[in-house]
């Protein structure tokens, strides 16, 4: 069975700072793997997804994502944060069989001016 | 396009009412889903379609019916309401492949008194 694990339910960075999410998954086979943004009381939008192409996986905003094999994790980065990035993220994975999406309980990101 | 939409947007129940939610897309995807966001929980899978008279449960169905007449819609019900159902409902589309990323409703927004 799939699992996602986002590590850190809060995380807080000044304005012009790295931000970094946490996101491992579990899978003997390489999922594919999603960012979402939730933005308050919105639906979900996809940031960016990791499909077995390239393992830098660039997304909208400025977000970027590595996929490593060795650590079984997707990591979210953005070089300098802004007010406007304050929102919810989710990672997801989908295994290449089956019809579902796994989603991590999400991670809430402060943008400290 | 208008993606993915739900009706109604926010709703209060008593329980043991019961009541539909409506989930339309209008992208022709094959996929639909169901899911209950609750805080701390991220996004749980009530109950999936993978096409037209087709449906299967997910995670969390119990309590829950759902019904897939039309490719377009995707409709979710609750016929006796309990207060453990109060939640935010997404609803989401996809395209016939794993690889594919789901695409969002903005929520319906349930309350059970």
């Amino acid at each position: 069975a799939q699992s996602v694990t986002q590590l850190g339910s809060h995380v807080s960075v000044s304005e012009g700072a790295l931000v970094l999410l946490r996101c491992n998954y579990s899978s003997s086979v390489p999922p594919y793997l999603f960012w979402y943004v939730q933005y308050p009381n919105q639906g979900l939008q996809l940031l960016l997804k990791y499909t077995s192409a390239a393992t830098l996986v660039k997304g909208i905003n400025g977000f970027e994502a590595e996929f490593k094999k060795s650590e079984t994790s997707f990591h979210l980065t953005k070089p300098s944060a802004h007010m406007s990035d304050a929102a919810e993220y989710f990672c997801a994975v989908s295994p290449y069989t089956g019809n579902q999406f796994y989603f991590g309980t999400g991670t809430s990101l402060t943008v400290i001016p | 396009n208008a993606g993915v939409t739900q009706t109604p947007k926010f709703r209060v129940l008593k329980t043991g009412q019961s009541m539909t939610l409506l989930c339309a897309q209008d992208m022709n995807h094959e996929y639909m889903y169901w899911y209950r966001q609750d805080p701390g929980m991220g996004l749980r899978l009530i109950h999936y379609s993978v096409g037209e008279g087709t449906t299967a449960k997910g995670e969390v169905p119990d309590g829950y019916n759902v019904s897939r007449l039309k490719k377009q819609n995707f409709l979710l019900g609750l016929e006796s309401a309990a207060p453990s159902q109060t939640s935010v409902y997404f609803c989401a589309s996809s395209r016939r492949d794993n690889s594919y990323e789901q695409y969002f409703g903005p929520g319906t927004r349930l309350t059970v008194t």
